[in-house]
């Protein structure tokens, strides 16, 4: 595996289930993030985590809870979500000593919440 | 406030030249992207400007100009291919990227 990856890549759940969504990079980044997309919005970036720590919670309902075991790999467990909650989940990694810190995304997740 | 703008859509001729601007107001300023996104896929990396000038990539350019927080991406010799969401984001003095909604480039034969 290269790059940055990402399970399920579509998921489709009921408001009352609980479920969890993974991401991998294999870049050997210090840096990962969770990212909303939806239909012609700007991304929303949830949480960002730096050397295993989290640096950043954008005010995200806390049905959403991200979990970082170690820095390659980044969880965003899910339970009683809401519709408006269907969307593409982005993960992305980077190098934060780097000068631009550009990030490297995955495929994402399609979620859809019935 | 924090804001990016860039238009929704643009239609452009396979083969043709085409702008895509972004205009930003933040409160910090690091530098400026643009993604790539085609439908159903990752954004992918495309240009980073932190000072003021042209940066030329192949067919791709980006410009930047600090004092009017504005930037822009051309697009050389247009394929069918560059059919996509170009997402222009600032970075702030954090990790942050501040996003725009994107601009979905047609290409016409």
């Amino acid at each position: 595996e290269t790059g940055v990856t990402q399970t399920p890549r579509h998921l489709v759940m009921g408001m009352t289930n609980k479920k969890s969504l993974k991401c991998e990079q294999h870049l050997g980044h210090n840096a990962m993030y969770w990212y909303k997309q939806s239909a012609k919005k700007p991304l929303e970036l949830m949480f960002v985590y730096n050397f295993k720590e989290q640096t950043e919670n954008n005010s995200v309902p806390s049905r959403f809870s991200p979990e970082c075991p170690n820095s390659s790999h980044l969880f965003l467990h899910l339970h009683t979500l809401q519709p408006e909650d269907s969307a593409l989940y982005l993960c992305a990694s980077s190098q934060v000593t780097d000068s631009s810190y550009e990030q490297y995304f995955g495929p994402g997740t399609r979620l859809t919440v019935t | 406030g924090q804001n990016i703008d860039q238009p929704t859509e643009m239609t452009a001729t396979e083969g043709a030249i085409v702008q895509i601007n972004c205009t930003y107001q933040t409160s910090g300023f690091n530098g400026l992207f643009w993604y790539q996104q085609h439908a159903g896929e990752a954004p992918t990396f495309l240009s980073y400007n932190v000072l003021d000038g042209l940066e030329e990539k192949g067919r791709f350019s980006s410009f930047l100009s600090r004092s009017k927080g504005y930037s822009y991406l051309l697009l050389k010799e247009l394929q069918m291919k560059d059919s996509a969401s170009y997402l222009c984001a600032v970075k702030e003095a954090n990790y942050q990227l501040i996003w725009g909604a994107g601009t979905k480039l047609i290409i016409k034969p």
